[in-house]
């Protein structure tokens, strides 16, 4: 069966640091991608899609993601983090022969320390 | 910017009541959604609907579940006999194109009681 899986609950960066959450899938073919973020009391906003074409993505807020097929891999990057970056990040992901819901990743959530 | 909204924003009720959720999805979008999120698990998918019909749903979404389009701009979903294990948030999500984003509203926190 599909899945996504989302190997660090909780990471912590100082403010400046770069990021990178992990996010990987399992399934035979290419899917589609996303990344989501989530603020306290907030709903999901999305930060970045991939679809196909070039495997490097940009998103809103400074993110960009790589789709990495042979390692079917889309690992979330910042360069540079902010405080207010502080929120727990969703993968999700659609797979081909599962109509068009989304299968998420249990989340990572970010703190970032000053 | 568009968004989707999403009422009540937290309700309370008792094991067996019925409860509405209520969203007003993206004005131009087509394929709306709903999902849930249990407390500290992942968020899960419960339905798709589009074209006034149910075009997806999840081996959650039993008979105690449905959803309704009844105008222009409200999208619902409706748990018939609400159980304890009903409690969790609730997001509304719309969409314009079968893969294109999917943008989701702020969520209904469901307790039951």
């Amino acid at each position: 069966a599909q899945s996504v899986t989302q190997p660090d609950i909780h990471i912590t960066v100082s403010e400046g640091a770069s990021l990178e959450l992990r996010c990987n899938y399992s399934y035979g073919a290419t899917p589609y991608l996303f990344w989501y973020v989530q603020s306290p009391g907030q709903g999901l906003q999305l930060l970045l899609k991939y679809f196909s074409g070039d495997t490097l993505v940009q998103g809103i807020k400074g993110f960009e993601a790589e789709f990495k097929r042979s390692q079917s891999s889309f690992n979330l990057r910042k360069p540079s983090v902010h405080w207010s970056d502080a929120a727990e990040y969703f993968c999700a992901v659609g797979f081909n022969n599962a109509g068009n819901m989304l299968t998420f990743g249990g989340g990572t959530r970010l703190m970032v320390k000053p | 910017e568009p968004e989707v909204t999403q009422t009540p924003s937290h309700q309370v009720t008792q094991m067996g009541q019925e409860v509405i959720l209520r969203c007003v999805p993206i004005s131009n979008h087509l394929y709306f959604y709903w999902y849930r999120q249990i407390l500290g698990q992942k968020v899960e998918f419960l339905v798709s609907f589009y074209n006034n019909e149910i075009s997806e749903k999840s081996e959650i979404f039993d008979d105690q579940f449905s959803v309704e389009r009844p105008d222009g701009s409200n999208f619902t979903l409706k748990i018939r006999s609400t159980k304890l294990e009903d409690s969790a948030m609730y997001f509304c999500a719309s969409g314009s194109g079968l893969w294109g984003p999917q943008y989701f509203g702020p969520g209904t926190r469901l307790t039951v009681l």
